[in-house]
């Protein structure tokens, strides 16, 4: 069975640090097929950063994705305080499949 | 700008059916393929159905395959999803959203989605 695995769980940070969160999948993908989403509490996924490392559109550039193979990384620059909520990482393309969530919350 | 915009949620017993709505503004839904996702109370985000542009290619998670059935009218720039068979399991928010793939892609615009409860 195909699994992406996000971690931390859990990443308490406070605002102006950097923020890495990881997603590893059971096997090799390619890094065109890997999405990130950003969840706010009551709201609806929003597109972050598609094909590993495009960001979508008006999305800022402290929001950054890359990797290859079966490891992939978001990273946020300098977190706001709007930046804090979940974030998905998602293989698209044939078979869709999102990780389990990284829960971004202040410190 | 392109919206979309969920209806057909609600409470159902085990066993019953529900259809989802999800109508989409703008001049291009014809052109892109469609998804419904769901995300059951304090969970993560499932993948549940995909329908091509034509409305010819139609795929299911394992969890759905033969009880749910996607399907879309262009000319109503609407995307249904027939829920037969509901189970507890089924309860969740229902979210539609576009493939902005050349056919397939990420999911760039999603509705605020709509909620399916079931239980007697």
């Amino acid at each position: 069975e195909f699994v992406l695995t996000q971690s931390p769980g859990t990443l308490s940070l406070s605002p102006g640090e950097r923020a890495t969160l990881s997603c590893r999948a059971s096997q090799s993908i390619s890094s065109s097929d890997l999405a990130w989403y950003q969840q706010k509490p009551g709201q609806s996924p929003r597109l972050l950063i598609s094909g590993a490392s495009r960001r979508a559109t008006g999305i800022p550039d402290r929001f950054s994705g890359s990797g290859s193979g079966t490891d992939f990384t978001l990273t946020i620059s300098r977190l706001e305080p709007d930046d804090f909520a979940v974030y998905y990482c998602q293989l698209y393309g044939s078979s869709p499949l999102f990780g389990q969530g990284t829960k971004l919350e202040i410190k | 700008e392109v919206h979309l915009v969920e209806s057909g949620g609600g409470l159902v017993q085990p066993g019953g059916s529900l259809r989802l709505s999800c109508v989409a503004s703008g001049s291009t839904f014809s052109f892109h393929w469609m998804h419904w996702v769901r995300q059951a109370p304090g969970k993560g985000l499932v993948w549940v159905s995909r329908i091509s542009s034509d409305g010819n290619i139609k795929t299911y998670a394992d969890a759905v395959k033969g009880r749910f059935t996607i399907s879309r009218d262009n000319a109503k720039t609407t995307l249904y999803l027939q829920m037969d068979s509901l189970r507890a399991e089924d309860t969740a928010v229902y979210y539609c959203a576009r493939d902005n793939g050349d056919p397939l892609g990420a999911f760039d615009i999603w509705g605020r989605g709509t909620m399916v409860t079931v239980s007697s």
